[in-house]
């Protein structure tokens, strides 16, 4: 079992939608991240948020955005998605501060159609 | 820069030992990290390694850090079936908070 809770577990969206994924953590990390996973490779950072504001954005497109509304919850919103978008999207929390390992949580299957 | 390597692939028979090699660049890395991930899911944290350590040892898991050479490796004691995985390691560096470089990761396919 995860402590990081990531719903849907499965998303089929097409190209003209708007949705949204959620991530939830109880264990008080002030850290958040968002990672995309294409099939065979390892995770991509895509966002990082420290104490609810966003530190990193790996040069993501703006058709994904990411909003931490507190300290437990993460949400990806999606729109105009393209087909190549489709992949695994992990939710990690960890401690702020160097060192502290990541959690991740089991993910959201999206397949933009 | 940084880079993590791993090799693809390792097969090992029920019962026997496993280990899985990494390489990283980065001179920098503070915490060294593996994971596991099977099939559908996210990654599982299994251990991790800080830098000024040579070994872990946490149940089956065994971490030989080898600094000078930048190699990491994971031994897995007495592999079972359910170890099957792919399984990744991941550094971070001291000035870049918790962000995580990963490698390619392995697949462990144990047989019966």
């Amino acid at each position: 079992d995860t402590e990081v809770t990531q719903t849907p577990k499965h998303l089929v969206m097409g190209m003209t939608n708007k949705k949204s994924l959620k991530c939830e953590q109880h264990m008080g990390h002030r850290a958040m991240y968002w990672y995309k996973q294409k099939a065979k490779k390892p995770p991509e950072l895509m966002f990082v948020y420290s104490y609810e504001k966003l530190s990193i954005n790996e040069s993501v497109p703006s058709r994904f955005s990411p909003e931490c509304p507190n300290s437990s919850l993460l949400n990806l919103h999606l729109h105009a998605l393209q087909p190549e978008d489709s992949a695994l999207y992990l939710c990690a929390s960890s401690r702020a501060g160097g060192g502290s390992p990541l959690h991740f949580g089991n993910g959201t299957r999206l397949t933009v159609t | 820069g940084e880079d993590v390597e791993q090799s693809l692939f390792l097969s090992v028979r029920e019962g026997d030992s496993s280990v899985i090699n990494c390489t990283y660049t980065d001179s920098s890395s503070t915490y060294l990290y593996w994971y596991k991930q099977e099939p559908g899911a996210g990654l599982q944290l299994l251990t991790y390694i800080f830098s000024n350590m040579d070994m872990k040892q946490d149940q089956r898991l065994t971490v030989l850090l080898n600094k000078k050479d930048k190699h990491l490796s994971l031994r897995i004691a007495d592999t079972q079936t359910g170890d099957s995985a792919i399984y990744f390691c991941a550094e971070s560096i001291s000035n870049a908070g918790n962000m995580l470089t990963f490698g390619g990761g392995t697949r462990l396919m144990v047989k019966p």
